[in-house]
């Protein structure tokens, strides 16, 4: 079946640190791969989103490249800010025209310190 | 304001109490699906449908009922929930090959 494995937390970073948080997947086929955000007491936000190989996403200053070959989808930023404190979720779905549920990652929770 | 919205946010009760998360959904959405979130599992797929009147088992179906006789409304069931039905559970709506929307969630505490 299909898995998702990021990288586990927590995570603590100071102000204006590089962010990098690993995900790779296991799929057969090619599935759509996203980067959703919950910040605290509330519910899962889209970050980001890539559908193809080689596609780039990016929000917020986040970005994230569709890897086939690597079969992985790192979150990455530049200059994390106190306010991107949450838990980052990795997760795919595969459009088959049946249940296209989305397939979740841990979760990984970032901390930012100033 | 495209919204998922469940109710309640929170919730204590005891064990073998029946209990109802409403969700509710104001796009028009066709899919629709319950999640639960468990510390170092992520989210796991509970139970999903379709349209009106067609729903399925997602992976960790058990003790838990839904049933979706209107399309913005997906209730989820517990007939008689024990201690480990405590979790964080999500609501989430779809159409077609767009991402998921996600409601604010419900906190259950089963005693």
């Amino acid at each position: 079946g299909n898995s998702v494995t990021q990288m586990e937390g927590p995570v603590t970073l100071s102000e204006e640190a590089f962010l990098t948080i690993n995900c790779t997947y296991t799929a057969t086929g090619y599935p759509s791969l996203f980067w959703y955000v919950q910040y605290p007491g509330e519910g899962l936000q889209l970050l980001l989103k890539a559908t193809k190989a080689d596609d780039k996403g990016s929000n917020k200053g986040f970005e994230a490249t569709y890897r086939k070959e690597t079969t992985s989808f790192h979150l990455e930023k530049g200059s994390v800010q106190v306010s991107d404190s949450a838990v980052y979720f990795c997760a795919l779905i595969m459009w088959n025209f049946g249940n296209e549920k989305l397939t979740f990652g841990t979760g990984t929770r970032l901390t930012i310190i100033p | 304001e495209a919204q998922v919205t469940q109710n309640p946010r929170y919730l204590i009760t005891v064990t073998g109490k029946k209990l109802t998360v409403t969700c509710s959904q104001n796009m028009n959405h066709e899919y629709m699906s319950w999640y639960r979130q468990d510390p170092g599992l992520g989210l796991r797929q509970i139970y999903y449908s379709m349209n009106v009147e067609v729903t399925d088992k997602g992976d960790v179906p058990e003790g838990y009922k839904v049933s979706r006789k209107e399309k913005r409304n997906f209730p989820l069931i517990l007939e008689s929930p024990s201690p480990n039905q405590t979790s964080l559970y999500f609501c989430a709506s779809r159409q077609g090959g767009q991402p998921q929307h996600f409601g604010d969630g419900t906190r259950l505490s089963i005693l």
